[in-house]
């Protein structure tokens, strides 16, 4: 099945403790994001890329580091995190070279920083 | 970067049909336009998609006029189902060149019985 897998769906960590949220897709797509979303604020993209070891700031890039060393995965690092990185996330690919194709979203991590 | 305005939220009995609006007055010339719609605890799906006039699928008609200022989500006869939070996307989908894709507010859909 076609499909972005996120791990994990719940995180609870402490401020200052590194953690990774990893990011999947098994459909050869060259096209990867991570979007927050917080309550009356939509969802806002953090970092994207357009392939392997190509990675650009979205909207909120600060306090997350991303990385693309293989084309089906992109991980989504926080070195320090702090309590406004509270936040469900979210990880979506699409083809790059596709026109018009749409953004194909995994499930979710729902991250709590206390 | 085309900045998207949509009702924050939006009521409908069953069996209605829905429009829903965006306003984008900054949309460019290589910008698409994607509606997707997102249930709890889930990420965002895919709707529709549509550059100018009209397009239709099997869940939803997209109408966009002439000057692409605005586009109108259209859900025929809704049921309890579509309950669900909408999302209006305006950006070049071929790849974005090295501009994010940012998503508007979204307009929550509650069906009513």
């Amino acid at each position: 099945e076609a499909q972005v897998t996120q791990n994990p769906r719940y995180l609870i960590t402490v401020t200052g403790k590194k953690l990774t949220v990893t990011c999947s897709q098994n459909m050869n797509h060259e096209y990867m994001s991570w979007y927050r979303q917080d309550p009356g604020l939509g969802l806002r993209q953090i970092y994207y890329s357009m392939n392997v070891e190509v990675t650009d700031k979205g909207d909120v890039p600060e306090g997350y580091k991303v990385s693309r060393k293989e084309k089906r995965n992109f991980p989504l690092i926080l070195e320090s995190p702090s309590p406004n990185q509270t936040s469900l996330y979210f990880c979506a690919s699409r083809p790059g070279s596709s026109y018009n194709s749409p953004l194909h979203f995994g499930n979710g991590t729902r991250l709590t920083v206390t | 970067l085309a900045k998207t305005t949509q009702p924050i939220s939006m009521d409908s009995y069953e069996g209605q049909e829905v429009n829903i609006t965006c306003s984008h007055n900054n949309i460019a010339t290589n910008d698409y336009i994607t509606w997707y719609q997102q249930f709890p605890s889930q990420g965002p799906r895919f709707i529709i998609q549509g550059y100018k006039t009209k397009v239709t699928n099997e869940v939803a008609s997209l109408f966009i006029p002439a000057d692409r200022k605005s586009s109108t989500l259209s859900l025929p006869r809704v049921s309890l189902s579509d309950t669900a939070v909408y999302y209006c996307l305006v950006g070049d989908v071929r790849g974005g060149g090295n501009t994010p894709l940012v998503f508007g507010k979204g307009t929550r859909l509650s069906v009513i019985a």
